[in-house]
C-alpha cells in the first residue's frame, strides 16, 4: 500500500532561522495536504496542493508539490515561537482516505 | 458552529472493559474518521465512512467497531480493550478532502 515518508523527524532551530521538512510516497499522489499540531492539540489544515509542480505561500511559510507529484515539501522563513509543533504532510491517491506520514516536530528556541 | 467535537477528553480503562469514544460534528460533512496517533507516530486510519449507513475499514480496525446512524455522528466502540489500545483517538470530518479534526480523546488502558 501506499506509505508516505517524512524527514527529518525532529528539528530544532534558533529563532530567525529556516526550517523545511520534506515528505515522500511511494506511489502517485492526487492531492497532498499539510496539517500542524500544536503539543497537545489536534492536526489543524494547513493548505492542500494539487498540481504538478504548484507552489503555494502563506506569509512565511512556502509548499511545493513535485513534478512527479510523488514529493512536497514545507518551507518556513524565519522561523518563530509560534511556529512551535509537528508538521504532518498527507497524501491521498483515492480521494477521501488520506496516508498520514510521522511528522516533523519543530523546537523553535529564542 | 462547535466544528467536531469528542467525548470524553480523557479515559482510564480496566484491560477487558468496553467504552465509546463518541464524536459529533455540526458541519453536514458526509465524510468522517477515526484516528488514533502513538507518540513520535503518525495518524493511523481506523475506520472511515462516506455517509450515514456506510463505514469502512482504515488501516488498523482491529479491536474496533463503529457504526453511522446519522450525518453528524460516528461513535468508535471498543470492546475489549487491551494496553495496546492506549492511545489518542481523533475524530475528523470532511466535506471532500480537507480533514477538520476534533480535539482527541486520550486513553489509558491499564
Amino acid at each position: 500500500g501506499q506509505q508516505v515518508m517524512q524527514i527529518p523527524q525532529y528539528q530544532h532551530v534558533q529563532e530567525g532561522e529556516d526550517f523545511t521538512t520534506y515528505c515522500n510516497s511511494s506511489t502517485t499522489l492526487s492531492n497532498i495536504q499539510w496539517y500542524k499540531q500544536r503539543p497537545g492539540g489536534h492536526p489543524v489544515f494547513l493548505i492542500q496542493l494539487v498540481k504538478s509542480g504548484e507552489v503555494k505561500k502563506q506569509k512565511r511559510l512556502t509548499f511545493q508539490f513535485g513534478e512527479a507529484k510523488k514529493n512536497s515539501s514545507l518551507h518556513i522563513t524565519a522561523t518563530q515561537t509560534t511556529d512551535v509543533g509537528t508538521y504532518f504532510c498527507a497524501g491521498s491517491n483515492s480521494g477521501y482516505a488520506l496516508n498520514f506520514g510521522k511528522g516533523t516536530s519543530l523546537l523553535v528556541t529564542p | 458552529n462547535a466544528g467536531v467535537t469528542q467525548t470524553p477528553k480523557f479515559r482510564i480503562l480496566k484491560i477487558g472493559q468496553s467504552m465509546t469514544l463518541q464524536c459529533t460534528q455540526d458541519m453536514n460533512h458526509n465524510y468522517m474518521y477515526w484516528y488514533r496517533q502513538d507518540p513520535g507516530m503518525g495518524l493511523k486510519l481506523i475506520y472511515y465512512s462516506v455517509g450515514a449507513g456506510i463505514t469502512d475499514k482504515g488501516e488498523v480496525p482491529n479491536g474496533y467497531n463503529v457504526s453511522r446512524s446519522t450525518t453528524e455522528d460516528f461513535p468508535l466502540r471498543l470492546e475489549l480493550a487491551a494496553p495496546s489500545q492506549t492511545s489518542v483517538y481523533f475524530c475528523a470530518s470532511s466535506p471532500q478532502e480537507t480533514q477538520y479534526f476534533g480535539p482527541g480523546t486520550r486513553l489509558l488502558v491499564l
